[in-house]
Formats: structure tokens, C-alpha cells, sequence
């Protein structure tokens, strides 16, 4: 069971436009959203993060919003650059107490990717 | 500053023998976290470890195991390999357990198994 959902494999955009990635999730403890960037032979690369108690998060050319009602987030590049040619994977989180420390733990679950391509 | 840190880069076995995956945390960070990433899906949560003790589990076997030394860095040890245990095997890091998750990942280990 996915419990985070990118439904687009691909995404084709021209340089200069916009980049909308879309994703989807199931699970109502997700409190904590991030979208990471992936090159291959590399690890991920974190981009921009928001939080459940707000529904927009802007950071330069990035900017994620979030639907909690409908469980859906979505990441916007503008504009586009060939550079951005990439794997991008959603994440959500859920926060568990740590008894013994008083902190918290968080797991990541993660979308299966869409591969965005910016072409020049 | 270094980021995460992991070794082997590639790594080939033959089905059931024993693999360790070595990871260095972000300086500053103490909490591990490690991901299993199979062809064409995305990271999967193995375990987190903080103050060397696991603290939260994913649904790996048992046959996943870790640890992590005073020095914060963590190995990921996997017995009796199977060739579905292929994978990009990615560590993740953070300071201390506040603040979210993890951000930072490493470059991966590419593990295979013939």
C-alpha cells in the first residue's frame, strides 16, 4: 500500500516555463512535507520543506503548496532551467515520541519519483 | 564542512554472504537514519539510530542490522544477502531528534548482488 503517491513518471517542460510535480498521500499522521531533488549516482538532495500548519512555502524559484483537505501537495519551479533536469521524489513525515529521550522520531516515506526534463 | 559521508561507493556479492555499509554523519549531526532505494522506487526507511541505540524500524527482516558508534557514525550490516537486496543503500542525518527529519543524505552505496 503507497502510502505517497507521484503519479507522473515523466514530466517534459521547455526552458523557462513552469514545473508542476504533483503528489499525493494517505496517511492523515503525516505532519511534514519535503521534495528532494535526485541525480543519478547521487543521493538525494533536499529542496523545500513546508509543515501541515501552512499551505504554501516559497524559496527562490521553488514554491510548495499544500492541500491538506485533499492530501495533495505540489511543487512549482519557475522558471525552469535545463539544470533542473532531474528526479524529483515527494516525502512525508509523521512524528513519534521518544520516550526515553523526551525527542522526537520521523521516518521519511517516499514517492516513486517523477523525472523532469527541462528542455533548452 | 563535510556532508554525509558513506563507503563503499559500489559494492558486488554473491547471494548469502554478509555485507557492512559504513556512514559518516553531517558535522554537527548525531541521529542516523538509513534508506534502501531499489531500481525505480523510491527510499525506503530501514532504521534510525541516536545515542548508538536503534530508535524506530522499518519493515526490513532482521537480517537488516546496525549500529553506531560513540563517534556518532553508523554501519548497516545485512546477512544472508538475496538478489533482491540490489539497491542504492542511502544514509541520512540530523542533529539530535528535534527539528524534523532528516535532510541531508549521502552520495549511497550501490550494493549488488549476484
Amino acid at each position: 500500500d503507497q502510502q505517497v503517491k507521484q503519479n507522473s513518471p515523466s514530466l517534459s517542460v521547455q526552458e523557462g516555463r513552469i514545473s508542476i510535480l504533483n503528489c499525493d498521500y494517505t496517511n492523515s499522521m503525516f505532519d511534514y512535507f519535503l521534495w528532494y531533488k535526485k541525480y543519478p549516482a547521487e543521493g538525494p538532495t533536499f529542496l523545500i520543506s513546508i509543515s501541515s500548519i501552512k499551505d504554501k512555502n516559497e524559496d527562490g524559484r521553488f514554491t510548495v503548496f499544500l492541500n491538506k483537505s485533499a492530501k495533495h501537495l505540489s511543487l512549482h519551479i519557475v522558471p525552469s532551467q535545463p539544470g533542473d533536469s532531474a528526479v524529483y521524489f515527494c516525502a512525508a513525515s509523521a512524528e513519534f515520541p521518544d520516550r526515553s529521550s523526551g525527542g522526537s522520531n520521523y521516518k521519511l516515506t517516499f514517492g516513486k519519483g517523477t523525472l523532469l526534463t527541462v528542455n533548452p | 564542512d563535510a556532508g554525509v559521508t558513506q563507503s563503499p561507493t559500489h559494492l558486488i556479492k554473491t547471494r548469502g554472504q554478509q555485507v557492512t555499509l559504513r556512514c559518516s554523519p553531517k558535522s554537527g549531526h548525531d541521529t542516523v537514519s538509513w534508506y534502501q532505494q531499489a531500481l525505480g522506487q523510491g527510499p525506503q526507511f530501514i532504521f534510525q539510530y541516536y545515542e548508538e541505540e536503534e530508535r524506530q524500524r522499518g519493515n526490513f527482516p532482521d537480517r537488516f542490522s546496525g549500529h553506531q558508534f560513540p563517534n556518532y557514525s553508523s554501519e548497516l550490516n545485512v546477512n544472508a544477502l538475496l538478489l533482491g537486496d540490489s539497491a542504492l543503500y542511502l544514509c541520512a542525518s540530523r542533529p539530535g531528534l528535534a527539528g524534523g527529519p532528516a535532510k541531508y543524505f549521502g552520495p549511497g552505496t550501490r550494493l549488488t548482488v549476484l
